[in-house]
């Protein structure tokens, strides 16, 4: 079965370096998200892009972070200058179009800032 | 915006024994998935249901729209199924999903 791919699994880093959390989504979709879970939280929607354009994004998602989709199968999260709080898991996701488009996630990336 | 809760927040069970978990939402939703993550932190997608029933296997899950709740069941539970599981709604139309708090269960050998 198709599954959406994530690098590094853990990613550790030092407060104010730029991280780059890389996704490879399910070949044939066309919408990517990506979401976040501060350990022992819920899970929170960071943004979501389509036609390589962020399509809605969150509160979170401010001017330290950015999305690309570089080319036909990646697609990346940036943090340019980290801070303590950003430490997390990053889940990407991937769906179909369509009405019946569940949408699957990747492993995580575990982010640790110190 | 929506709210969804999950009850119980804590659940411990004996292998074997079935279990009830339910996610409660405050509005009308396009879109709901039910999820587990497992002790690595991995989230599986167990049932994408906005409404009706569905089973697979051991599992099964129902959402009732109109009441604004969905229910996911869990029979002869074994150890594996142990991990915290969250529903996860969109009342958008653009899947960007708000996750509830979770239901963490241990099942015990």
């Amino acid at each position: 079965e198709p599954e959406v791919t994530q690098t590094p699994s853990h990613q550790v880093t030092q407060m104010g370096q730029e991280v780059i959390l890389r996704c490879v989504p399910i070949s044939n979709h066309l919408y990517f998200y990506w979401y976040r879970q501060i350990l022992g939280q819920k899970v929170e929607f960071l943004v979501s892009f389509y036609n390589n354009e962020i399509s809605e994004k969150s509160e979170i998602f401010d001017d330290q972070f950015s999305v690309e989709r570089p080319d036909g199968s990646n697609f990346t999260l940036k943090i340019r200058s980290t801070k303590l709080e950003d430490s997390a898991m990053y889940f990407c996701a991937s769906r179909n179009p369509g009405p019946a488009g569940v949408q699957y996630f990747g492993p995580g990336t575990r982010l640790t800032v110190t | 915006g929506i709210q969804v809760e999950q009850s119980p927040p804590d659940l411990i069970l004996q292998e074997g024994a079935n279990s009830t978990l339910r996610c409660n939402f405050s509005d009308s939703v396009n879109n709901l998935q039910w999820f587990h993550q497992n002790p690595w932190g991995q989230l599986i997608n167990l049932f994408y249901i906005p409404s009706g029933t569905k089973q697979n296997g051991r599992l099964s899950a129902t959402t009732v729209a109109t009441e604004r709740y969905s229910l996911l069941y869990i029979s002869s539970s074994q150890t594996t199924d142990s991990g915290v599981y969250f529903c996860a709604v969109d009342n958008s139309g653009t899947y960007k999903y708000i996750f509830g708090t979770g239901t963490r269960l241990k099942v015990l050998a």
